[in-house]
């Protein structure tokens, strides 16, 4: 049983191309993220939701947009995909009554050629 | 500053040694402290939590946290060589904003 899910794992595209990641969470969390773990190794939250609503929002370009139809579910879609959007994207999900310890899903390795 | 700050690796140490992690924060506001470890190719795994100053231990683990000084460790005893990885410290505020440091790579040698 997957706890934090995402897919795909492996994505590679063109740039300028429009592409989705989707994830998953089956712990009952009502908190997910989005980070951004570049070539260097260091990891970079991007978005964060709490029960579907949108409560850290980084500085990230707005061609990264979230979208999260219920508490188990946070979607990433990235327009016009630049060479340097490639990194691995980790989706995280916690809950406020374990201070926010997360789990993370396995990652989606973007590649822009 | 950055707002988490890890020793600068790589730390290599040999196997049944003690492995000591640092890690500094400058968010007052972070109440909340863990320490995931990430092997090569793979997601950050949460080992550790701390909440409040003073010692947590678990297992080989154990957990330090001192608000004052805005410091936390992990050190890491009998050390193994399936403990070579890459630790992530990071703080976490009430409002559940999560920092992560840079990361300290330790190699067990056997």
């Amino acid at each position: 049983d997957t706890a934090v899910s995402q897919t795909p794992k492996y994505l590679v595209t063109q740039m300028g191309n429009d592409k989705s990641i989707k994830c998953e969470q089956n712990l009952g969390h009502d908190t997910m993220y989005w980070y951004k773990q570049d070539s260097k190794k260091f990891l970079k939250i991007m978005f964060s939701y709490n029960n579907k609503e949108l409560i850290i929002n980084e500085t990230v370009p707005n061609r990264f947009s979230p979208k999260s139809p219920d508490k188990a579910h946070l979607n990433l879609h990235i327009n016009s995909l630049e060479l340097g959007d490639s990194a691995v994207y980790f989706c995280a999900s916690s809950q406020v009554e374990t201070a926010y310890e997360q789990y993370f899903g396995p990652g989606t390795r973007l590649t822009v050629t | 500053q950055k707002e988490v700050e890890q020793n600068s690796g790589p730390l290599s140490v040999p196997e049944g040694a003690i492995a000591s992690l640092n890690c500094t924060y400058s968010d007052r506001g972070s109440q909340s402290f863990f320490w995931y470890r990430q092997y090569s190719g793979k997601s950050p795994e949460l080992i550790m939590s701390i909440y409040s100053n003073g010692d947590k231990e678990d297992g080989r683990f154990t957990a330090q946290l001192n608000k004052a000084s805005q410091y936390v460790s992990l050190l890491i005893r009998d050390s193994q060589p399936s403990d070579s990885a890459t630790y992530l410290c990071a703080g976490s505020t009430n409002a559940g904003k999560s920092t992560f440091g840079d990361g300290t790579t330790l190699t067990v040698k056997p």
